[in-house]
């Protein structure tokens, strides 16, 4: 069964940096589609970023050129580099997986980042 | 971007009785080459992560209820719960995967009468 399970949350001072992480077991991140999905307290989901089996790379406007997908196929982990944070970004963030097409059929627990001073 | 719109924001239903949730796409998500529409719901239960209920706008995921169906095309989409339980209070989203980048609805809060 597929699991996933993000680490690297916590409280963060406006501008600075984080690195979430997200160890996959029950399937390779390589061969999926692999996507960070946030949710702001209380609020709705908003996609972040994806990593194609092929290395290419997408993100939102909202994070473009400030967060960096990657993912370590040896230990099988999906990452997410967060810098130059803002307020806006306080959220909970999911790690999910999607097979073929972009429906989301895995998601982690979350993992929670708060952005202030 | 694609804006997807669910309506109601919030519903009360009694138990056995049915929930009908819309979602309506700026723009079409059919592929016509496929004949597909690119359209999920997902059930988020309070302090759970989302889960897949139904994709491709009508194909079950395996193990939900069949209590659960997805239907629409084009630009309208409902997902109908026949006979609510008091296990589906949940907020409820859909998402187009037409074009990324991917969008949400805005949810909606299913609660029992």
């Amino acid at each position: 069964e597929a699991q996933l399970v993000e680490t690297g949350g916590g409280l963060i001072q406006p501008g600075g940096s984080l690195r979430l992480s997200c160890a996959a077991s029950g399937f390779t991140v390589s061969s999926n589609y692999m996507s960070w999905v946030r949710q702001a307290p209380g609020k709705g989901l908003e996609w972040v970023s994806v990593i194609y089996s092929g290395e290419s790379t997408y993100y939102a406007d909202s994070v473009k050129g400030r967060f960096t997908i990657s993912r370590d196929n040896s230990n099988n982990t999906l990452y997410l580099q967060m810098n130059s944070l803002r307020a806006e970004d306080t959220a909970v963030y999911y790690c999910a997986r999607s097979s073929g097409s972009y429906y989301f059929v895995s998601w982690g627990q979350g993992t929670l980042v708060t952005v202030s001073s | 971007d694609i804006v997807m719109t669910q309506s109601p924001d919030s519903l009360a239903v009694s138990l056995g009785e049915r929930a009908t949730i819309n979602c309506k796409s700026s723009q079409s998500i059919l592929y016509s080459s496929n004949n597909k529409n690119y359209l999920a719901w997902y059930q988020q239960k309070s302090g759970q992560p989302p889960k897949l209920l139904i994709y491709w706008a009508s194909t079950r995921e395996s193990g939900v209820p069949d209590r659960f169906s997805g239907s629409g095309s084009g630009t309208d989409f409902t997902l109908t719960i026949s006979s609510l339980q008091a296990e589906d209070v949940a907020v409820y989203y859909c998402q187009q995967y037409y074009i990324t980048p991917v969008t949400f609805g805005q949810g909606t809060r299913l609660e029992i009468k």
